[in-house]
């Protein structure tokens, strides 16, 4: 059973860089197959996908936010990171990271991070 | 992008209702369409992928059909643990996207 949890700081100063790792347990980025996915919403709105990142380290992003974001996997490839630099106010939202299936889309997500961008 | 559409958005219903939700794509994407259940404060619950595929471990009583830009979800009847908001989303075409979502009420 695989389990995902999202951790980092639930406050950013406005244009100042968010940062979220997801731990991975159960499984890890080497078990190719799987989009490695950061998903957020915004309080009471809908669901936005980010970007992924493969077991390879390539990366696909929302080209919205391209300029802004970088993604990453951590060498004990149970960890993936997420870098959203130069945040405004319009980027506080709960952020899953989800795995994803070539078929079965985001059959696993962690429980989900509120992060809010204040000074 | 890709725009989803799902009507209604709200919809109110009894315990038994017969529930279709339906959901409509700007563009054609095949079959590569997956729905989704999200209770308030809890990630989203994988129920179908690839538009008709029913995910292991959710009940029957859902289903999924349609192919290219028009989709449905099916709840044959409801039960008191389906009364949540349901997300139709899209991963034909980059970026992938989301519906609106439909917030299934108690009537």
């Amino acid at each position: 059973q695989v389990h995902l949890q999202e951790s980092g700081p639930g406050l950013v100063q406005p244009s100042q860089t968010l940062s979220l790792t997801c731990t991975i347990s159960g499984g890890s980025i080497s078990s190719g197959g799987y989009y490695w996915s950061w998903i957020r919403q915004r309080p009471g709105k809908g669901l936005e996908w980010i970007g992924y990142i493969l077991h390879s380290g390539s990366t696909y992003y929302r080209p919205s936010l391209k300029s802004r974001l970088t993604m990453s996997a951590h060498t004990s490839k149970t960890q993936f990171s997420l870098n959203l630099s130069s945040v405004t106010a319009a980027d506080t939202a709960f952020y899953f990271c989800a795995r994803g299936g070539y078929y079965r889309q985001f059959d696993y997500w962690g429980q989900g991070t509120l992060v809010t961008v204040s000074s | 992008d890709i725009q989803m559409t799902q009507s209604p958005s709200t919809l109110s219903a009894s315990v038994g209702d017969r529930v279709t939700i339906t959901c409509r794509a700007s563009q054609g994407v095949s079959t590569w369409l997956a729905w989704y259940q999200q209770k308030p404060g809890k990630a989203p619950n994988l129920l179908i992928y690839k538009a008709s595929g029913l995910e292991s471990g959710v009940p029957s009583r859902f289903s999924g059909s349609g192919s290219g830009t028009e989709f449905t979800l099916t709840i044959s009847s409801l039960q008191p643990d389906d009364f949540a908001t349901y997300y139709c989303q899209q991963y034909n075409s980059y970026p992938w996207t989301f519906g609106q979502g439909t917030k299934v009420e108690i009537k």
